[in-house]
């Protein structure tokens, strides 16, 4: 079956880090791009974050930029993200998504998304 | 890297069809044609339904189309149905390798 699965999210305190991870079956994962996705509670979609098809690019949204890193693991066929530094903005639903880039490497659609994992940042 | 602007709520009956539309800028929906969308049911993940502006994926319904004019990209749902009662967001290549979403639109079948 075509999945994507993700894991780690928990309850952690103001400036603590956490590290998510996104593990894919059923398709070859080590050809596509990557990206999270997270969705605030009651809010809608934010992009955070993507990584190229080998991990040797990686691009951020403003608003992780400096506390988050993306990476993967293709021998795994998993994708992390690690988050520093957390505060209570970050409290969401993180998903992983598969990207299909344009011609040019464009960000275009996220085709396939895991059921999310929650991220809580409280005292 | 502001969000697209999409109305809160739009509402129809079964049968109607309903428009919503994205308004964005020349730097992310007027500047390329890699507008997607996505629809999502409460507690559950995104599921894309369009992409390239006008394009569905294997197994979405004909009864959804989107096209764009300018810096606005629209989907259209046609014979509303009680299963497309759920939250809609547009979504779009912004430059500088980075990507936005739209504020979200909650549809209604009455």
């Amino acid at each position: 079956e075509v999945q994507l699965v993700e894991s780690g999210g928990a309850l952690i305190q103001p400036g603590g880090s956490l590290r998510l991870s996104c593990a894919a079956s059923g398709f070859t994962f080590s050809r596509y791009a990557m990206t999270w996705v997270r969705q605030a509670p009651g809010k809608g979609l934010e992009w955070i974050s993507v990584i190229s098809i080998g991990g040797g690019m990686t691009f951020y949204a403003d608003s992780v930029k400096g506390r988050f890193t993306i990476s993967r693991d293709n021998s795994m066929d998993t994708l992390f993200l690690q988050m520093n530094s957390l505060r209570a903005g970050d409290t969401a639903v993180y998903f992983c998504a598969k990207v299909s880039l344009g011609s040019f490497g464009e960000i275009n659609y996220f085709d396939l998304w895991g059921q999310g994992t929650l991220v809580t940042v409280s005292s | 890297q502001s969000a697209l602007t999409q109305p809160a709520s739009v509402s129809g009956s079964p049968g109607q069809s309903i428009t919503i539309s994205c308004f964005g800028t020349s730097s992310d929906i007027g500047s390329y044609d890699f507008v997607s969308w996505y629809q999502q049911h409460p507690d559950k993940a995104p599921k894309l339904i369009i992409f390239d502006v006008n394009h569905r994926p294997s197994g979405v319904s004909t009864r959804f189309s989107g096209s764009k004019s300018g810096n606005t990209a629209s989907l259209t749902i046609s014979g509303l149905r009680p299963e497309d009662d759920a939250d809609y967001y547009c979504s779009s290549y912004s430059g500088t390798t980075t990507h936005v979403f739209g504020t979200g639109t909650s549809v209604t079948v009455l």
